[in-house]
């Protein structure tokens, strides 16, 4: 059983696609982020979500929308895609401080490549 | 502002040997988490231990052990008896229970254990 599953794994596309990256995790955390990871494997926080509710957009350009139907379920959605978009995605879950335990549990990341 | 700094972007280390990664970290806030992750060549993200900051001892798992010194705001860790699969990137993290609820990464070390 996959505690944070990511679709797709790899993601190649042209510029200017719209694409989406799904996320789900069944570990019951009202918390989830997304992360992208660059070429030189530095992980930024990009948004934080708490029970559906967004608590943090770290100065993403709006291109990039998330989506959280339920707390369960993160997705990204991305349009125009550019070339500088291309990275690892990284969606995590956590437990919300004091919901016990406190790390962060990950997708196994989306390659998204823009050509 | 948190931050999380990681001085060592590599490091070579013989196997068996007992290696040490360093972190530092700096926050004004009195109530935070640090963690240790593995990224391994595959990429997945793989959590390793925590440290609460109210916590009196030093957190171990297995072969890892987080040396933490509040006062010098250093989370180290230490992993005894290296073994050529620990060569990945190590990253570490800071969770901080504020509504920003959110963990931050250093930049990582990438380890590599010789034969």
């Amino acid at each position: 059983d996959t505690a944070v599953s990511q679709t797709p794994k790899y993601l190649v596309t042209q510029m200017g696609n719209d694409k989406s990256i799904k996320c789900e995790q069944n570990l019951g955390h009202d918390t989830m982020y997304w992360y992208k990871q660059d070429s030189k494997k530095f992980l930024k926080i990009m948004f934080s979500y708490n029970n559906k509710e967004l608590i943090i957009n770290e100065t993403v350009p709006n291109r990039f929308s998330p989506k959280s139907p339920d707390k369960a379920h993160l997705n990204l959605h991305i349009n125009s895609l550019e070339l500088g978009d291309s990275a690892v995605y990284f969606c995590a879950s956590s437990p919300r401080p004091g919901q016990g335990g406190t790390e962060a549990f990950f997708g196994q990341g989306t390659r998204l490549t823009v050509v | 502002a948190q931050k999380i700094t990681q001085t060592q972007p590599g490091m070579f280390v013989q196997e068996k040997e007992a290696v040490t990664l360093d972190c530092t970290y700096d926050t004004s806030d009195p109530s935070y988490g640090l963690f240790w992750y593995k990224q391994p060549s595959s990429g997945e993200m793989i959590f390793l231990i925590y440290q609460g900051s109210y916590d009196q001892q030093n957190a171990t798992e297995g072969r890892y052990s987080l040396n933490f010194q509040k006062a010098r705001k250093s989370a180290n860790l230490v992993i005894s008896a290296s073994q050529l699969g620990d060569s990945a990137m190590y990253f570490c993290a800071m969770r901080v229970k504020n509504r920003d609820d959110k963990i931050i990464f250093g930049k990582g070390t990438r380890l590599h254990i010789l034969p």
